[in-house]
């Protein structure tokens, strides 16, 4: 079966650094997303990795560690409209299975 | 402009009634899915199909049936057997054996009466 942990939820302050970490365990990975999602809103693609290493996307970077099936969302340079959930989700095996993980709430602080 | 689309935006659902939710995509996507969120929480996968006239089922499919008779189309139905729907869904589509990402609709809120 799959499972994917990510922290229930984060506070950090305008202005700073975040690191949101997600593991997971899957048969079959073929790739990692994370999505924005603010409270009753469809969620928005940030990222998606394939390969490891570190994509970096304006203030957004993202990190995937295949043999260790962990990857992490940066957030630099929080701005108070980061204020939302974010979600990791695995695509995995030949029908390209996308399960999500109950995703991360940040509160960013003024 | 290409997109997905879900319809109604709001349902309310009686005791022992079944409901239908549109997903309609013009993206040409070969892969389609449906998840259930529950205030606070992640996305749950209900079904998910690949090509027209076959689906799977995914983690919580019990209680909801599909169709998937054109490529466009994936329409859910909340059967009377669900006895907690209430829930945002969310319709996604994307295309198969690429590295492309997952569209979202702007979901459905399901209540019930």
């Amino acid at each position: 079966g799959q499972n994917i942990d990510q922290p229930t939820e984060m506070t950090a302050t305008e202005g700073a650094i975040v690191q949101i970490n997600c593991t997971y365990q899957t048969s079959g990975f073929n790739g990692l997303f994370w999505y924005q999602q603010h409270a009753g809103e469809a969620p928005t693609f940030l990222s998606y990795n394939v390969l490891d290493g570190l994509e970096e996307k304006g203030r957004f970077s993202s990190f995937l560690s295949r043999s260790k099936g962990y990857s992490y969302l940066l957030l630099k340079e929080l701005q108070m409209k980061d204020s939302a959930s974010y979600l990791c989700a695995v695509r995995e095996g030949r029908d390209d299975k996308i399960i999500f993980g109950k995703g991360t709430r940040l509160h960013i602080l003024p | 402009d290409g997109g997905i689309t879900q319809s109604p935006k709001y349902l309310f659902r009686k005791e022992g009634q079944n409901v239908t939710l549109s997903c309609e995509q013009n993206l040409n996507h070969d892969a389609m899915y449906w998840y259930r969120q529950d205030p606070g929480q992640g996305l749950r996968l209900i079904y998910y199909s690949q090509i027209v006239n076959d689906f799977q089922k995914g983690d919580i499919a019990e209680g909801y049936s599909v169709s998937r008779e054109k490529k466009e189309s994936f329409p859910l139905t909340v059967t009377s057997a669900q006895k907690n729907p209430t829930a945002f869904y969310l319709c996604a589509s994307s295309q198969t054996a690429t590295n492309e990402k997952l569209f979202f609709g702007s979901g459905t809120q399901l209540s019930v009466l």
